[in-house]
Parts: structure tokens; C-alpha cells; sequence
């Protein structure tokens, strides 16, 4: 059984679109995170929610929307896609924040 | 606020050869460390994890870690490196009620036949 896993795994679209990545985790953890890890493997964390809510909104354009319709599951919405969005995304979560986090599998997304 | 350092970004070594790769951390407050690995294609998985208990950590793979207090250090070896064991790998810091986990920049560990 995946305990963290993600839809899809790669993601072709054009600038201009409008795009979404599903995560669901099975492990009964309370917090979710996403991440985007750019071409020289840097991790950088885009959000956060705990019980459903937001507690860490880093610095990301707003195209850029989370959803949390339950505790198992967090999905990211981009609009308007740009070249610079091109990278790997990863779902992750935790029992509690700031803990130890289970990755899924990613989505690299390409935008051309 | 919580921030980690990894020497060297890529590490070369050969089969059977010692792995070490550095982690330097900083923390006001006792730390919690972690260590990942990445393989290629792959998402992160946790290799092993200090949170206050014993000071040498053994994890996954062969490989293990020791939490030096005093040298703000978290350094990852194995013994004998396999072709296996070629990845990306991650060091994170945390503490006691943090919202996130801080990561290092990765070190790409190279095996040479």
C-alpha cells in the first residue's frame, strides 16, 4: 500500500493553462505539505496544513492554490502556467509539524 | 530559526570505500535531525532520525549517525559504499514544536566502480 502518493506522476502543458496535482496519504497523519524542488534538487516548501488548515504559506505566487477537502487530502491548483513553474512537486506529510515526513513519489510538471 | 549547512554538494567514493557526508546544524534549542535520501525519479525517504535519544542513530541501508552536541553536527557514514547507494541526500533540522522541517541543499553522492 502507498502511504504518500501523488496524481499524475509527469504533467506536459502549455504556458497559459490551468493545472492540478492530487495528493492523498493513508498513514492517518494530521499534517500535509507540498514542495517544489527545482532542476539543481533544492527543496523548497510551498505550504502547509494541519487538521485542514493552512499554517505555512510561503513566499508563492498566487497562482498558486491549495486545497484541503479532508485530512487525507491535499491538492495544488496552478493557474496560468509559466516556464519558471517547470519542476518536480512533491507531497509530503506528518504526524504533527515540524516532524518527520513521509514523501510521495512526485510530479514533474513541464510547462512549454 | 533553525537553518542546516552540507559540506560539499557532490561527494565521490569508491565501491567498498567509507561514505561520510557532513551536516552542520543550528539551533538555539535542542534539535531534532533527519537525514533523506532521494533516488533518481524517485521521492524522499527517510534514512534516519535523531529526536533526544541515543547520540548514535542507526538507519536503513547500513548507514548511520552521530549527533555531536558540541560540534553542531549530524554527519551520515556507511562503512562500505555500494553502487546502490548512489542518490541525493538530504539533511533537515527541526525542533519542539516547529511547523516545518528546515532542509539542507543536498549532497549527490557519486559511487565509483
Amino acid at each position: 500500500d502507498t502511504a504518500v502518493s501523488q496524481t499524475p506522476k509527469y504533467l506536459v502543458t502549455q504556458m497559459g493553462n490551468d493545472k492540478s496535482i492530487k495528493c492523498e496519504q493513508n498513514l492517518g497523519h494530521d499534517t500535509m505539505y507540498w514542495y517544489k524542488q527545482d532542476s539543481k534538487k533544492f527543496l523548497k516548501i510551498m505550504f502547509s496544513y494541519n487538521n485542514k488548515e493552512l499554517i505555512i504559506n510561503e513566499t508563492v505566487p498566487n497562482r498558486f492554490s491549495p486545497k484541503s477537502p479532508d485530512k487525507a487530502h491535499l491538492n495544488l491548483h496552478i493557474n496560468s502556467l509559466e516556464l519558471g513553474d517547470s519542476a518536480v512537486y512533491f507531497c509530503a506529510s506528518s504526524q504533527d509539524p515540524g516532524y518527520e515526513q513521509y514523501f510521495g513519489p512526485g510530479t514533474r510538471l513541464t510547462v512549454t | 530559526a533553525q537553518s542546516v549547512t552540507q559540506l560539499g554538494s557532490h561527494v565521490s567514493v569508491s565501491e567498498g570505500a567509507l561514505v561520510l557526508l557532513r551536516c552542520n546544524y543550528s539551533s538555539s534549542v535542542p534539535p531534532y535531525l533527519f537525514w533523506y535520501v532521494q533516488y533518481p525519479n524517485q521521492g524522499l525517504q527517510l534514512l534516519l532520525k535523531y529526536t533526544s535519544a541515543a547520540t548514535l542513530v542507526k538507519g536503513i541501508n547500513g548507514f548511520e549517525a552521530e549527533f555531536k552536541k558540541s560540534e553542531t553536527s549530524f554527519h551520515l557514514t556507511k562503512p562500505s559504499a555500494h553502487m546502490s547507494d548512489a542518490a541525493e541526500y538530504f539533511c533537515a533540522v527541526s525542533v519542539q514544536g516547529a511547523q516545518k522541517l528546515v532542509f539542507g541543499q543536498g549532497t549527490r553522492l557519486t559511487i565509483n566502480p
